[in-house]
């Protein structure tokens, strides 16, 4: 079954440090993937998304996430963290093949410190 | 309107109660979601709708769980006889079209505690 995997529950960074949160997918999931964002008591807002074109895809906030097939990865880095950074962060791949839905990572909850 | 509308944000149902929870899509939208959020985890998803046609409810968990868009616009899901472990965020969202790589806009969600 097709799957989403989000390596590290909880990320802590020091403001200004970078920040690097994993994403790997399952072979057969097609190369739709998506990053979302999520504050407190809000819904997700998309940060960025891949779509077959480039593979380093840039997003808002600062945010990029390279596409590596190789690794079936897609991981969301951004060279400088900032406290409003701080939010919950859910890797996403949308599925074809008759099918129309996004599945979701666990998520990775970003803590940055001063 | 400019975004995915919810509501209500926030409900709080005995066990046994029937809700209903609105969803008014980004206009023009055909496609619309339903996911499920419990505390701590990813969404999951719950049904599709692609205009007035619901095409996917693979995610429904029971048939207490129910879910409509008479009309291609707004959608409403109804959960019978809550039970505790319905309490979750009930996330919608639509996209402009069907299929891959198109963009999913989130609402802001309904959370229901069940007691």
């Amino acid at each position: 079954a097709q799957s989403v995997t989000q390596l590290g529950s909880h990320v802590s960074v020091s403001e200004g440090a970078l920040v690097l949160l994993r994403c790997n997918y399952s072979s057969s999931v097609p190369p739709y993937l998506f990053w979302y964002v999520q504050y407190p008591n809000q819904g997700l807002q998309l940060l960025l998304k891949y779509t077959s074109a480039a593979t380093l895809v840039k997003g808002i906030n600062g945010f990029e996430a390279e596409f590596k097939k190789s690794e079936t990865s897609f991981h969301l880095t951004k060279p400088s963290a900032h406290m409003s950074d701080a939010a919950e962060y859910f890797c996403a791949a949308h599925l074809s093949g008759g099918y129309n839905k996004l599945i979701f990572g666990a998520g990775t909850r970003l803590a940055v410190h001063p | 309107g400019a975004g995915v509308s919810q509501s209500p944000r926030y409900k709080v149902a005995k066990r046994g109660q029937d809700v209903a929870l609105r969803c008014d899509p980004i206009s023009g939208h055909v496609s619309l979601f339903w996911y499920q959020q419990a505390l701590g985890q990813g969404p999951e998803f719950l049904t599709y709708f692609q205009n007035e046609a619901q095409l996917d409810k693979s995610g429904l968990p029971s048939d207490r769980f129910f879910a409509e868009r008479p009309e291609g616009s707004v959608s409403t899901l109804k959960i019978q006889r809550t039970q505790q472990e319905d309490s979750a965020v009930y996330l919608c969202a639509s996209s402009s079209a069907g299929g891959p790589g198109n963009t999913i806009y989130f609402g802001e969600g309904s959370w229901l505690t069940v007691v």
